[in-house]
Formats: C-alpha cells, sequence, structure tokens
C-alpha cells in the first residue's frame, strides 16, 4: 500500500527552464508534505516543506503546492540549474518524525 | 557545525549474523529516526527516538530494534541477518519537538548481507 507515490522515476528538462515534479499521497491525515534532495553518496537533503493547511510556500527558486482535494503536490524549481540535478523525493510526516517517502524522482538539468 | 555522523560507512556480513549500527546527532538535537533504503522498497521508516524513548515504529520484524542514549546518540541492531536487509540505513535528527519532518540526514551505513 504506497501511501505517496512519485509516479515519474525520472524527468528531463534544459537549464533555465522551469522543472516540475509531482506527487501523489492517499493518507488524508498528512499534516505535513515534504521535499528532500538526494545526490549519491549523501544521505537526503531538505528542500522545502508546506503545512496542510496551507496551499504554496516558496523559498527562493522552490515553490510547493497543494492540492488537498486532489490530494497532490507538486514542486517547481525555476530557473533550473545544473546543479539541482539530484533525485527528488516527496514525504509526508503525520506522527512525530514518521515520514513517508515516494519513490522518487531522477531530475537531470541540461547545460 | 558537524552534521550526522554515522560508523561504519560499509560493512559486510553473512547470513545469521547480527549488526549494530551508530549514529550521533547534531549537537542539540534530541529525535533521532532510522531509515532503509532499497532499490525495491525505497525509503522506509524503522523507529524515531526522543529523550531516550522509542516514540515510534515502523512495520519491520523484531530483528530490528534500537536504542538511545542520555546524550542522543543512537544505535540500531539487527538480528540474525537475512539477504534481504542488504540496504543503505540511514540515521536522521531534528531539532524540533513539534513534528514537522523536518529532518538533517547523515550519509548512511550500508550494509550488505551475502
Amino acid at each position: 500500500d504506497q501511501q505517496v507515490k512519485q509516479n515519474s522515476p525520472s524527468l528531463s528538462v534544459q537549464e533555465g527552464r522551469i522543472s516540475i515534479l509531482n506527487c501523489d499521497y492517499t493518507n488524508s491525515m498528512f499534516d505535513y508534505f515534504l521535499w528532500y534532495k538526494k545526490y549519491p553518496a549523501e544521505g537526503p537533503t531538505f528542500l522545502i516543506s508546506i503545512s496542510s493547511i496551507k496551499d504554496k510556500n516558496e523559498d527562493g527558486r522552490f515553490t510547493v503546492f497543494l492540492n488537498k482535494s486532489a490530494k497532490h503536490l507538486s514542486l517547481h524549481i525555476v530557473p533550473s540549474q545544473p546543479g539541482d540535478s539530484a533525485v527528488y523525493f516527496c514525504a509526508a510526516n503525520n506522527a512525530g518524525n514518521m515520514l513517508t517517502f515516494g519513490g522518487g524522482t531522477r531530475l537531470m538539468v541540461k547545460p | 557545525k558537524a552534521g550526522v555522523t554515522q560508523t561504519p560507512r560499509y560493512l559486510i556480513k553473512t547470513r545469521g549474523q547480527q549488526v549494530t549500527l551508530s549514529c550521533s546527532p547534531i549537537s542539540g538535537h534530541r529525535s533521532v529516526s532510522w531509515y532503509q533504503q532499497t532499490p525495491g522498497q525505497g525509503l522506509q521508516f524503522l523507529f524515531e527516538y526522543f529523550s531516550e524513548t522509542q516514540r515510534n515504529k515502523g512495520n519491520f520484524p523484531g530483528r530490528f530494534s534500537g536504542r538511545q542514549f542520555s546524550n542522543s546518540r543512537s544505535e540500531m541492531n539487527v538480528s540474525t541477518l537475512e539477504l534481504g536487509d542488504s540496504a543503505l540505513y540511514l540515521c536522521a535528527s531534528s531539532f524540533r519537538q513539534e513534528n514537522t519532518g523536518e529532518l538533517f540526514f547523515g550519509e548512511g551505513s550500508r550494509l550488505t548481507v551475502l
């Protein structure tokens, strides 16, 4: 039972363009949603989060949108840079720091 | 400020053995969580400790256990190792008592079971 799903295993975009990563969830009890970035041979790094009572949160080039009725969230990166190339994990939290992760999307930003 | 430190970084064990992994959280962080990452199952929550008490436990068999010490350092143990336990084990720490899910991860301990 995958409560958090990232349906696109990979995404390729041109430098300077927008990257949009998507995530769907099934559990209405999640109260925080987060995005983590992971480079090879490193642990995940927290990127941005959004509370379930909000529908948008922005931090520099990164914006997360939450659509509760559709149980969908997305991460927008504008403009995309080659250094953004990594695996991005969507995660959801509903008790303590017990995160449920999606399967990840590998983003490749081409120069 | 030093990050989350995990030891050992790599280890190889054989089936039936047991293993202990160690995690030192960021100074001042009192919450420590453990996650297992495998190609097939992705990142899965194992357990979380806060002030030496297990606060949450994931859906793993009893062979997986952990503990937290008074200095917030944590260990996890896997007994009677199986081939399927081969994975990257990630430790994460958090300062906040509020449960926002913002975690600082270590680089992980890669366990190979032969």
